[in-house]
């Protein structure tokens, strides 16, 4: 079974730098999707980034970039210029896909708590 | 993007009744998921609600437990049957973009039920 592993439990950053979130996971597939999915105090949760497992370029969204290591099944977030809004939970997730879509499954990891500093 | 509008929003229940939490969207939507977030844990799938057909559940769960509705493409019910302790928990409602599913959801805020 597929299986998503944040080992940061908590993580702390000063406002204006960088932070990485680390994300591991476990699969047989070649194809598949991963996720970063932010969850705000209190608020819904929102789709940061997402990345094709058929890609090889780094997925990015302006602050938030992503570490794609398909051989060593890691998938690492970066926030660049943090700022006090990033303050959340950040979930890691997979679905196991093929191209064209997928019915299946999000497996969330459990979650990296991030605090920015003013 | 989906606006999702979950009822209540929190609610306190005693041991051996059952809630329904309701779940709005402003659009029409064809993939709605329930997911069960304990304290402290990661999110868990309950079950899969397509509408025109049954609700699919995930390992765990059981349609006793935990029935839903969906009765057109912009709302859907989940209830928790028969509550323990152990069922205070988040309950989250999701829908899939339309068009064809890649794993983007759009999550309402949560109804965060304790029972007592």
């Amino acid at each position: 079974a597929q299986t998503v592993t944040q080992s940061q439990p908590e993580m702390s950053v000063q406002e204006a730098e960088t932070v990485t979130l680390s994300c591991t996971y476990d699969t047989s597939e070649s194809d598949y999707y991963l996720f970063w999915y932010k969850q705000p105090p209190s608020r819904q949760m929102i789709l940061v980034i997402r990345q094709e497992a058929y890609k090889q370029q780094n997925a990015t969204e302006n602050r938030f970039s992503v570490n794609f290591q398909k051989a060593a099944k890691s998938f690492s977030l970066k926030i660049s210029d943090s700022q006090l809004g990033d303050a959340a939970m950040y979930f890691c997730a997979y679905l196991e896909g093929y191209y064209g879509g997928s019915q299946g499954n999000l497996i969330f990891g459990k979650g990296t708590k991030l605090s920015v500093k003013p | 993007s989906a606006v999702i509008s979950q009822k209540p929003s929190r609610d306190i229940c005693q041991r051996g009744t059952s809630l329904t939490i309701q779940c709005q969207v402003d659009s029409q939507v064809t993939m709605m998921f329930w997911y069960r977030q304990q304290p402290g844990q990661s999110l868990t799938l309950i079950a899969t609600a397509n509408q025109g057909s049954e609700a699919t559940y995930e390992s765990g769960f059981v349609i006793d437990k935990f029935p839903i509705s969906r009765p057109n493409l912009t709302f859907s019910t989940l209830t928790v049957s028969n509550m323990s302790p152990e069922d205070s928990s988040i309950y989250l409602c999701s829908v899939a973009r339309q068009g064809y599913y890649t794993g983007e959801l759009f999550f309402g805020e949560g109804s965060r039920l304790t029972v007592l």
